[in-house]
């Protein structure tokens, strides 16, 4: 079945840091990937998206490539802030059905001064 | 800004008793979901509803769980005799269109089941 893969946390960084977030999935077809954050104490937000092969989603500073060939959509910032503390999910959906979301377990981002 | 509301953010129970979790979606939405995640482990989906009825389910979504739209605004996961597997976050979310359209879902802050 359709499953996504995101690297192990806590990613500790200091601020203004490179960040670096790893997502890798596998699937039939051609899904539509996800960047989710939830900050402390809110639910999952909608960070960025990517619809097909080689588009780039952003937002905030964040981008993210939608890479077939290497099945991957990782996460990255050329410089992090401290609010970016948060968690970090990466899913997927089928382009068909219902749509439900697959995310992968979370990567937590610890930003410090 | 509209937001799906989600309570009780914690409740704690003894194993066997029956828990509902209540969710207000946004109130133009049409589909709605339940997820989990159990504590380190990946957000699971559990369910969609759609029309008043169960559009999908997971293998997790057994016997003991059930959905319901009572009222038009609530809509509730109810988990008739709690495990101590059940302890997890339980999330609400819904959409007004198909996700490929607006990528996004709106979820809920969530609700910590504990089941002791």
């Amino acid at each position: 079945g359709d499953s996504v893969t995101q690297m192990e946390g806590p990613v500790t960084l200091s601020e203004e840091a490179f960040l670096t977030i790893n997502c890798t999935y596998t699937a039939t077809g051609y899904p539509s990937l996800f960047w989710y954050v939830q900050y402390p104490g809110e639910g999952l937000q909608l960070l960025l998206k990517a619809t097909k092969a080689d588009d780039k989603g952003s937002n905030k500073g964040f981008e993210a490539t939608y890479r077939k060939e290497t099945t991957s959509f990782h996460l990255e910032k050329g410089s992090v802030q401290v609010s970016d503390s948060a968690v970090y999910f990466c899913a997927l959906t089928r382009n068909t059905g219902f749509q439900k979301l697959v995310f992968g377990t979370g990567t937590r981002l610890l930003v410090s001064p | 800004e509209p937001e799906v509301t989600q309570t009780p953010s914690h409740q704690v129970t003894q194993m066997g008793q029956e828990v509902i979790l209540r969710c207000v979606p946004i109130s133009n939405h049409l589909y709605f979901y339940w997820y989990r995640q159990i504590l380190g482990q990946k957000v699971e989906f559990l369910v969609s509803f759609y029309n008043n009825e169960i559009s999908e389910k997971s293998e997790i979504f057994d016997d003991q769980f059930s959905v319901e739209r009572p009222d038009g605004s609530n809509f509730t996961l109810k988990i008739r005799s709690t495990k101590l597997e059940d302890s997890a976050m339980y999330f609400c979310a819904s959409r007004g269109t198909p996700i490929a359209n607006t990528g996004e879902l709106f979820f809920g802050e969530g609700s910590r089941l504990t089941v002791l």
